[in-house]
């Protein structure tokens, strides 16, 4: 167990609609990652948060947006859903920013949009 | 584009012998990582090499680093049938706040 709870593991939707992917990162850990690995790629970098506050950004599509909560949790939200979209959603946090420690991952979020 | 890329992408060897991946990136970087992902399963974190290592061991893995190359390589001793997973190689980019993983090599092991 990693310590980071991302929910819900699984999520169907349709195209078009609007979903909220949610990650609590371990205690004490103040830098949340988002990630998306569709089938056979890697995994893409989305959007880093550090103490609330964005500090990178990868390739995010205008239609994704995130924040990091006071208490440190975050929020991935999808809008405007495209089949393409379906993907699994990880969530990886650290205790600092910066490639200066390991990241610890979730379990993920698995969309699947029809 | 990505930062890192693996090769190859996918290995099978027989149970026992040693495996050994590599990862090339484009800029400078401050560490390397190496992470494992069972099947669906969320990443974990096998070892960290400093920009200013060369090499480092961790019970039965060796990783290599060559700045001037801009290439690790990530060595598996006596592989065993539960090291079966994908292994990416993560680094940074210029030194900034983004963590940029590859594509990963499959590592199947066979009994």
């Amino acid at each position: 167990d990693s310590g980071v709870t991302q929910t819900p593991k699984h999520l169907i939707t349709a195209t078009g609609q609007r979903v909220t992917l949610r990650c609590s990162p371990r205690s004490g850990d103040l830098s949340v990652y988002w990630y998306q690995q569709s089938l056979d790629q890697g995994l893409q970098f989305l959007i880093q948060y550090y103490n609330g506050e964005e500090r990178a950004k990868g390739n995010i599509l205008e239609r994704f947006s995130a924040q990091q909560f006071p208490d440190l949790h975050s929020e991935l939200n999808l809008s405007s859903l495209e089949l393409g979209d379906s993907a699994l959603y990880f969530c990886a946090s650290s205790r600092w920013t910066g490639n200066t420690g390991e990241l610890f991952f979730g379990e993920g979020s698995r969309l699947t949009v029809l | 584009s990505q930062q890192g890329e693996e090769d190859p992408q996918a290995l099978s060897i027989q149970e026992g012998e040693n495996a050994t991946m590599n990862c090339s990136y484009k800029t400078s970087i401050n560490n390397l990582q190496w992470y494992r992902q069972n099947s669906g399963r969320g990443l974990v974190h096998l070892i960290l090499i400093r920009s200013n290592e060369r090499e480092k061991h961790s019970g039965r893995l060796r990783v290599t680093l060559d700045t001037s190359k801009k290439s690790s390589s990530l060595l598996i001793t006596a592989s065993r049938a539960a090291d079966t997973a994908s292994y990416f190689c993560a680094t940074d980019v210029n030194g900034d706040d983004k963590i940029i993983f590859g594509k990963g090599t499959r590592l199947h092991i066979l009994p």
